[in-house]
C-alpha cells in the first residue's frame, strides 16, 4: 500500500466515548501532521511531529491527544468530545522539517476521517 | 507574517470555459507555492507547485506562475471539464518557520 492511509474513514461517537483515529504513511517521510477541516472554515493545523517529536501544538484542547510512536504512524486519541468537534480530520506527511530550507517540502494528505459527535 | 488569500467561491463555469482562480500571498521570506485540489469525500491532493520566482507549475492542463512582483500564484486552465469540479486550495510553505499556510479554498462547479 502506498501514500497516506487513514482509518476509520467515518466515525460516529457520543460525547462520553473514547476513540482513536489512525494514520499510516508508506512514503518514507519524517514529519506527520493532523489538520481539522470544518465546514466553511479554513484548514486548521492541529499538531506536527518531526522524527516522532512533537514540534507544534496549535492550542488544541486536551480532549484531543496525539501519539506518534514512529515516523510512519500517527494517532489522534479522542475523549469527551463536543458536537462542535465534528469535522473531517486530515493526516498528512512530508519529508523532515529540515527540507523546508530547500523549498522542496510537499505535504501528502490522506483521505481523511469524517468524525460526527452526537 | 505569512498568509494566503484566494478568491471566494463558488465559481460556476460551463464545460470548456476558461478558468482563473486568483491567489495572492504574504510571506516573510522566499516561499514555495502550491495548489491543492480536494474532490468530494477525499483529502487534498497536490495539483502543482513552484519553488522560486518565475517558475511555472503545471499538471493536468492546469498552470500557475510564481509572480514575486505581484505576490500572486493564480491558477488557470484553458478548458475545464465536469470532472474538474472540486475545491481548490492555494498554499505556501515558509522556509523560516517550517510551516505550510493554506487559503480558505475556492469551490469550482463545472456544468455540462
Amino acid at each position: 500500500e502506498t501514500g497516506v492511509t487513514q482509518t476509520p474513514r467515518h466515525l460516529v461517537m457520543g460525547m462520553t466515548n473514547k476513540k482513536s483515529l489512525k494514520c499510516e504513511q508508506h512514503l518514507g517521510h519524517n514529519a506527520m501532521y493532523w489538520y481539522k477541516q470544518s465546514a466553511k472554515k479554513p484548514l486548521e493545523l492541529m499538531f506536527v511531529y518531526n522524527f516522532k517529536e512533537q514540534t507544534e501544538n496549535n492550542s488544541v484542547p486536551s480532549r484531543f491527544s496525539p501519539e506518534c510512536p514512529n515516523s510512519s504512524h500517527l494517532f489522534l486519541h479522542l475523549h469527551t468530545l463536543q458536537p462542535e468537534d465534528s469535522a473531517l480530520y486530515l493526516c498528512a506527511s512530508s519529508q523532515g522539517l529540515s527540507e523546508f530550507l530547500s523549498g522542496a517540502n510537499v505535504l501528502t494528505f490522506g483521505a481523511g476521517s469524517r468524525l460526527t459527535v452526537l | 507574517g505569512n498568509s494566503v488569500t484566494q478568491m471566494e467561491g463558488p465559481v460556476t463555469l460551463s464545460e470548456e470555459a476558461f478558468l482563473t482562480i486568483n491567489c495572492t500571498y504574504t510571506a516573510t521570506g522566499y516561499p514555495s507555492l502550491f495548489w491543492y485540489v480536494q474532490y468530494p469525500g477525499e483529502g487534498l491532493q497536490l495539483l502543482l507547485k513552484a519553488t522560486k520566482a518565475d517558475d511555472k507549475g503545471s499538471n493536468k492542463g492546469f498552470e500557475a506562475t510564481y509572480r514575486k512582483e505581484t505576490t500572486s500564484f493564480h491558477l488557470e486552465k484553458g478548458s475545464v471539464q465536469v470532472s474538474d469540479s472540486a475545491v481548490y486550495f492555494c498554499a505556501l510553505s515558509d522556509r523560516n518557520f517550517n510551516k505550510f499556510y493554506f487559503g480558505s479554498g475556492t469551490k469550482l462547479n463545472v456544468k455540462p
